[in-house]
């Protein structure tokens, strides 16, 4: 079966573009949750979505929207790019909302995003 | 602001020897996770636990959640080169959809 598939795997971008990042969660699965982990940090949470809902929003300008699709496949869009964009963003798929034991997330490689 | 607070940052051991890594916050948590990352890829998941005072074993990985389930710790026996990686701990609360993460410790083990 296959895991969470992040698309691109790397991306380089100019400040001020706008990027889409793209996911797909493991079959069955219907929690997609994007984080943005800085290097030498922890994942930040950017996004929760349940069944096509926003559940949850971090603390991230407007900048940042996401959606998922019928299909439960999610995209993250970052408007005007700033150089602190520059992270790896890391796309989770969860069976439940709530992570419930015994699931819990799981990752996909990420999107390596720079912004130059 | 990270509102788990993981510690040691580094480390950097022999193999063979044990170690133990903690998770902290003023936060009471309904689950906490571990996770272990290794460059260039996603986190794995390692182990959730739930209650109070409970501990998991995972081969050489013992993890305990504390009593009041605001900390946690990872205890790793006998560590091995492949134990090498970010081990980050992460919480989530009770009717919340956002998991915390901490900001990891990364281990390295030496042959």
């Amino acid at each position: 079966d296959a895991g969470v598939t992040q698309s691109p795997t790397h991306l380089i971008k100019t400040r001020g573009q706008h990027v889409t990042l793209r996911c797909s969660p493991i079959s069955g699965h219907k929690s997609v949750s994007w984080y943005q982990q800085v290097l030498g940090q922890g994942p930040q949470f950017i996004f929760q979505y349940y069944e096509k809902e926003e559940r949850g929003r971090g603390n991230f300008p407007d900048r940042f929207s996401a959606r998922q699709f019928p299909n439960y496949s999610s995209e993250l869009n970052v408007n005007a790019l700033l150089l602190g964009d520059s992270a790896l963003y890391l796309c989770a798929s969860s069976q439940n909302e709530d992570l419930r034991p015994p699931y819990g997330y799981t990752f996909g490689s990420g999107t390596r995003l720079t912004v130059v | 602001t990270q509102l788990l607070e993981q510690s040691p940052q580094f480390l950097s051991i022999q193999e063979g020897e044990n170690l133990t890594v903690y998770c902290n916050s003023s936060s009471v948590f309904s689950s906490l996770q571990w996770y272990r990352q290794e460059p260039g890829e996603g986190p794995v998941l390692l182990v959730t636990v739930v209650t109070g005072g409970e501990v998991k074993k995972l081969k050489r990985l013992t993890f305990q959640f504390g009593d009041a389930r605001k900390d946690s710790s990872l205890h790793i026996t006998a560590a091995q080169p492949g134990d090498t990686g970010l081990y980050l701990c992460a919480g989530a609360r009770t009717g919340g959809f956002k998991t915390i993460f901490g900001a990891g410790t990364r281990l390295f083990v030496k042959a």
